[in-house]
């Protein structure tokens, strides 16, 4: 079974911090994805990497930046967080193609304050 | 431009009865991939089934079947004999040339004991 592990299920951080999103994925993917999930947004894609030290801006990039230094793992930071990014956030990973279905982690629940 | 269009925001089922979600997507590549997930209450994004635009038969998985027509370009999911646990919000989501994934806006089924 493919794992996604996202490090923190629930985060809680102050305004103008900077904060480390962690993803770890066991399935040697070269795909891998942050979403942030907003009722009534839906999923916005906020980076995505096809490989590693790739990066590609996703929907809504601005406020984050990515890391991926080894394959099996993409960091989201958020450089000073503020309250408009309280949010669920969302690691995924797949492979390459149109068939490849991404996996999820089960989400950080960050709260800025 | 592609598009993912779910119309039912939400639905009520009874239990034990079937559902289907509906889906039609919008898109001018010529190879597609078509997925359904399923979001619980508890936030982890599960992946349900998948369809390729090439695949002569519908996706089939359990209780879980695609029902693809794609000169109508829709993509709806059957769920056979409902249970408490399929109450979820379902999302259908397009992967195309550019291998990100479309999401449409999901739909809240609720099963009624």
């Amino acid at each position: 079974d493919v794992k996604v592990t996202q490090s923190s299920r629930y985060l809680v951080k102050r305004t103008g911090e900077k904060v480390f999103l962690e993803c770890v994925q066991d399935m040697d993917h070269e795909n891998m994805f942050w979403y942030r999930q907003d009722p009534g947004l839906g999923l916005r894609l906020i980076y995505f990497s096809y490989d590693v030290k790739m990066k590609e801006k996703g929907d809504i990039p601005e406020g984050y930046s990515v890391s991926r230094e080894k394959k099996e793992r993409f960091s989201l930071i958020l450089e000073s967080a503020s309250t408009n990014q309280t949010s669920m956030y969302l690691c995924a990973s797949s492979f390459e193609g149109v068939n490849s279905p991404l996996h999820f982690g089960n989400g950080t629940r960050l709260t800025v304050t | 431009a592609q598009k993912i269009t779910q119309t039912q925001p939400g639905m009520f089922v009874q239990e034990k009865e079937a559902v289907t979600l509906d889906c039609t997507y919008d898109t001018s590549d010529p190879s597609y991939g078509l997925f359904w997930y399923k979001q619980p209450s508890s936030g982890e994004m599960i992946f349900l089934i998948y369809q390729g635009s090439y695949d002569q038969q519908n996706a089939t998985e359990g209780r879980y079947s695609l029902n693809f027509q794609k000169a109508r370009k829709s993509a709806n999911l059957v769920i056979s004999a409902s249970q408490l646990g399929d109450s979820a919000m379902y999302f259908c989501a397009m992967r195309g040339s550019n291998y990100q994934l479309i999401w449409g806006a999901g739909t809240k089924l609720i099963i009624k004991p």
